[in-house]
């Protein structure tokens, strides 16, 4: 099967630093990627969707500059929150989609910041 | 606008007792209609896509159905094993892959 891998799985940084989460798709090439946010208890909000070599596509109300999006690669996105603060604590999750339109999921990052 | 909706939010059920979880979902055209399943502190879990009314695809103690207006996934004689949050997306025509989601069914199975 599809495997992703999500790197860190756990975090926690100061207030006012930037973190980067990898995300790698092991076994298929992801043309697209995607980010998404879930707090307690809640279903997944998507943050972003990104493809190969272009800039990401944000979703409404999602800041660009905040959470900054590279798919550098058909393997390889990275998710990084610049300037984190405490409200950016959450469970960030990536998942890829190849040639069928299957996103399969990383195991997620529990981001803290102190 | 693109809309799911689980039912019932949580359901606790015995060992060998089996239901239906249900995904009401309004769409501008469905593509596809997926069920993950997200054990706590993970991420989901692919089960099953369905595209078209009609369609039913099956996994051991799951099989998922399709109408053109809601899914159910049923659940045979469950183990505690298969306690976990059961999650229905659709994926609209032209949507270039993007997936709305459901707030999630959160099954317990107790022993």
């Amino acid at each position: 099967g599809a495997v992703v891998s999500q790197h860190p799985s756990w975090v926690i940084c100061k207030s006012g630093t930037s973190v980067k989460i990898e995300c790698r798709s092991l076994d298929f090439q992801a043309t697209t990627m995607f980010w998404y946010r879930q707090f307690p208890k809640q279903s997944l909000m998507l943050m972003a969707t990104s493809n190969e070599g272009s800039k990401a596509t944000y979703e409404q109300g999602v800041e660009k500059d905040k959470f900054l999006i590279n798919h550098a690669s058909l393997t390889l996105s990275t998710l990084t929150v610049t300037s984190a603060h405490p409200e950016d604590s959450s469970f960030y999750i990536c998942s890829a989609a190849g040639s069928s339109n299957i996103q399969y999921f990383g195991a997620g990052t529990r981001l803290s910041v102190l | 606008e693109d809309q799911v909706t689980q039912s019932p939010e949580a359901l606790r059920l015995q060992e060998g007792e089996s239901s239906s979880l249900n995904c009401s979902y309004t769409v501008s055209g469905l593509r596809g209609l997926f069920w993950y399943r997200q054990d706590p502190g993970k991420g989901p879990e692919f089960l099953f896509t369905l595209y078209s009314a009609g369609e039913e695809k099956e996994k051991e103690r799951l099989k998922a159905t399709l109408t053109k207006k809601e899914s159910f996934l049923h659940i045979t004689a469950p183990k505690p094993e298969d306690s976990a949050t059961y999650l229905c997306a659709v994926q609209a025509r032209g949507a270039t892959n993007k997936l709305i989601f459901g707030t999630g069914t959160l099954l317990a199975v107790q022993p």
